[in-house]
């Protein structure tokens, strides 16, 4: 079945830091890849989306590339901030799953200042 | 847009009362409605998949008569956690597909239900 593989945590960096979260999947066809960010005691957000090979999502300085030779979404930033920490999801939707999110199972990233 | 709510944000109850937790989606239309299960630390279990109008789908190992789901309206779904004991404390999340979004795969999360039962 499909499933979601992502770097364990936790991920510790200092302020401005460059970051990178890898994830892979397994998949049949074509998925869609999300990563979604969970804050302390919230919900999740999406934090950015490829719906095909060598789509780049991109959001608050975040990017990822779906690189299908590969089956690998990982998620980089730049610089990152004391802001950005929090649990981060990697997920696909396969086409035969009903629209069942598949989720990796988290990778938690504190950022010192 | 595509906000979804979710109501109570946290509850704490005695064990083996029932609890009622709402998921709606504020400003579109959703048929279908997702509840997830998070325990501290780890990720999104998901319970089961609610369609406006039907019974709910619910994934395998996960007790119907217990965790009873609704989906009365296209911008409500209701999870009841019925005889509540402290091994069901946790976190719970809904989401919500946009009916009305040409983009069929992507779902909208609430800020989380945080169930405690005493």
């Amino acid at each position: 079945g499909n499933s979601v593989t992502q770097m364990e945590g936790p991920v510790t960096l200092s302020e401005e830091a460059f970051l990178t979260i890898n994830c892979t999947y397994t998949a049949t066809g074509y998925p869609s890849l999300f990563w979604y960010v969970q804050y302390p005691g919230e919900g999740l957000q999406l934090l950015l989306k490829a719906t095909k090979a060598d789509d780049k999502g991109s959001n608050k300085g975040f990017e990822a590339t779906y690189r299908k030779e590969t089956t690998s979404f990982h998620l980089e930033k730049g610089s990152v901030q004391v802001s950005d920490s929090a649990v981060y999801f990697c997920a696909l939707i396969g086409y035969v799953q009903g629209g069942k999110l598949i989720f990796g199972q988290g990778t938690e990233l504190s950022v010192k200042p | 847009g595509a906000v979804v709510s979710q109501h109570p944000s946290w509850v704490i109850c005695k064990s083996g009362t029932s609890v009622k937790i709402e998921c709606r989606s504020l400003d579109f239309q959703a048929t279908t409605m997702f509840w997830y299960r998070q325990f501290p630390k780890q990720s999104l279990m998901l319970m089961a998949t609610s369609n406006e109008g039907s019974k709910a789908t619910y994934e395998q190992g996960v007790e119907k008569d217990k965790f009873l789901i609704n989906h009365a309206s296209l911008t409500l779904s209701t999870l009841t956690v019925t005889s509540a004991h402290p091994e069901d404390s946790s976190f719970y999340i809904c989401s919500a597909r946009d009916a009305g979004r040409s983009s069929y795969n992507e779902q909208f999360f609430g800020p989380g239900t945080r169930l405690t039962v005493l």
